[in-house]
């Protein structure tokens, strides 16, 4: 079946826009993860969503940052006035359930740049 | 603070020799952990998972777990020029379901 997908693959923005990030899960898969990674840098948690609980929001760096899952299926990733430190590759993960043994798969990511 | 430390290299071995990769992490309550491989310009696969003491062999790879000692190891066998990657360690910690990962190692394979 199809992998995560994420969209766009780029994005290229100027500092203090706002921007959109989505993350399509794998099918059946009810948790679905946000992480960010900065050049040569290992992954940054940043949000956690399983089922319909609340999200755990503990690794967002700021309130500029927000995130949404609808349905429990699709999510949106959101950087309210962007700075150039947000500039990263934000990659999106889902697991079948949220087990310490579920394997997490990732989508491609999506590159963004502040300029 | 939990932490998950890996070497960031790059570790460079000759083809057909053994990559030895290691992981250590600080919290003791950790009960499985994952060795994902990210090549450049790529999102990090889920290569092995090991949950109990002792090594867990899969072709050519061996991760060795070491609770202990609160090391983790992956063996690559017979490198090849393909396994050139960075290699991520990571592990739920905290008591949470959500895995924290190292900065990774760089793996050099040259022929």
């Amino acid at each position: 079946g199809a992998g995560v997908s994420q969209s766009p693959s780029n994005k290229v923005t100027e500092k203090g826009k706002d921007v959109e990030l989505r993350c399509d899960p794998i099918s059946g898969h009810t948790a679905l993860y946000w992480y960010r990674q900065s050049l040569g840098q290992g992954l940054e948690f940043l949000i956690y969503f399983q089922g319909n609980s609340a999200p755990d929001k503990s690794g967002l760096p700021s309130d500029r940052f927000s995130a949404e899952r609808t349905g429990g299926s699709v999510s949106t990733l959101t950087i309210q006035r962007t700075q150039q430190e947000d500039s990263a590759v934000y990659l999106c993960a889902s697991s079948l359930t949220s087990g310490r043994e579920d394997t997490q798969y990732f989508g491609p990511g999506t590159r963004l740049t502040v300029l | 603070q939990k932490e998950v430390e890996q070497n960031s290299g790059p570790l460079s071995v000759p083809e057909g020799a053994i990559a030895s990769l290691n992981c250590t992490y600080s919290d003791r309550g950790s009960q499985s952990f994952f060795w994902y491989r990210q090549y450049s310009g790529k999102s990090p696969e889920l290569i092995m998972s090991i949950y109990s003491n002792g090594d867990k062999e899969d072709g050519r790879f061996t991760a060795q777990l070491n609770k202990a000692s609160q090391y983790v190891s992956l063996l690559i066998r017979d490198s090849q020029p393909s396994d050139s990657a960075t290699y991520l360690c990571a592990h739920p910690s905290g008591g949470s379901y959500i895995p924290t990962f190292g900065r990774g190692t760089s793996l050099i394979v040259h022929p």
